[in-house]
């Protein structure tokens, strides 16, 4: 059974201070991570897809990694509008993704 | 371009009763999705679609049902609703398989009393 553990649960900074968001993964093959944005009151939001350990991609003040057991996602000096839950979905083939239960970042300015 | 449409917004149901979500989409995805999210628990899936005709069950589809009649429509049905229902809907679909990335609605918040 695919298993996703985000941390930490919810993540407090300040405007400017860069940090990273955790997302480690148990799959019996790993076809592809997804990381996505939700707003409150929305539907998530696609970001990035990684295929293979030591891919990395890159929008904005966001940069996503993955290695063979998690992915980080590093938000790079954020901004109030950074402020969302991100969540993180595994493929391994067997069925839809399955996604962890997010981590809610607060960014004040 | 509309994307995901699902409707209602929102809804109030009394134990017991049944209603039907309703999800539309306009891009020619094939594949088609039922999650709910509870506070602070994620999204988990309830059933998707292939194709036209085609359903499967998710992690948790027991007192759901779903048809998918047409390319662009796949609603979802609640028999006899439960509070354990009280939950946020999420439709979503993707153009040709399963490993592709997700396009979501807006969401359905569903309050059973």
């Amino acid at each position: 059974e695919d298993q996703v553990t985000q941390s930490p649960e919810a993540l407090r900074l300040q405007e400017g201070e860069s940090s990273s968001l955790n997302c480690s993964y148990t799959v019996s093959g790993l076809r592809g991570l997804f990381w996505y944005r939700q707003d409150p009151g929305k539907g998530p939001e696609f970001l990035f897809t990684l295929y293979s350990a030591g891919e990395e991609k890159e929008k904005e003040r966001l940069k996503a990694t993955l290695t063979k057991k998690e992915s980080f996602l590093h938000i790079t000096a954020p901004k109030p509008e950074d402020s969302a839950t991100y969540l993180c979905a595994v493929y391994s083939g067997n069925t839809p993704l399955v996604f962890g239960k997010g981590t809610r970042l607060s960014v004040i300015a | 371009n509309a994307g995901v449409t699902q409707t209602p917004k929102f809804r109030i149901l009394k134990i017991g009763q049944s209603m039907t979500l309703q999800c539309t989409q306009d891009m020619n995805h094939n594949y088609m999705y039922w999650y709910r999210q509870d506070p602070g628990m994620g999204l988990k899936l309830i059933y998707y679609s292939v194709g036209a005709g085609i359903t499967d069950k998710g992690e948790v589809p027991n007192g759901y049902n779903v048809s998918r009649s047409t390319t662009e429509d796949f609603p979802l049905r609640l028999e006899l609703a439960a509070p354990s229902q009280t939950s946020v809907y999420f439709c979503a679909s993707s153009y040709q398989g399963l490993g592709e990335k997700l396009f979501f609605g807006s969401g359905t918040q569903l309050s059973v009393l």
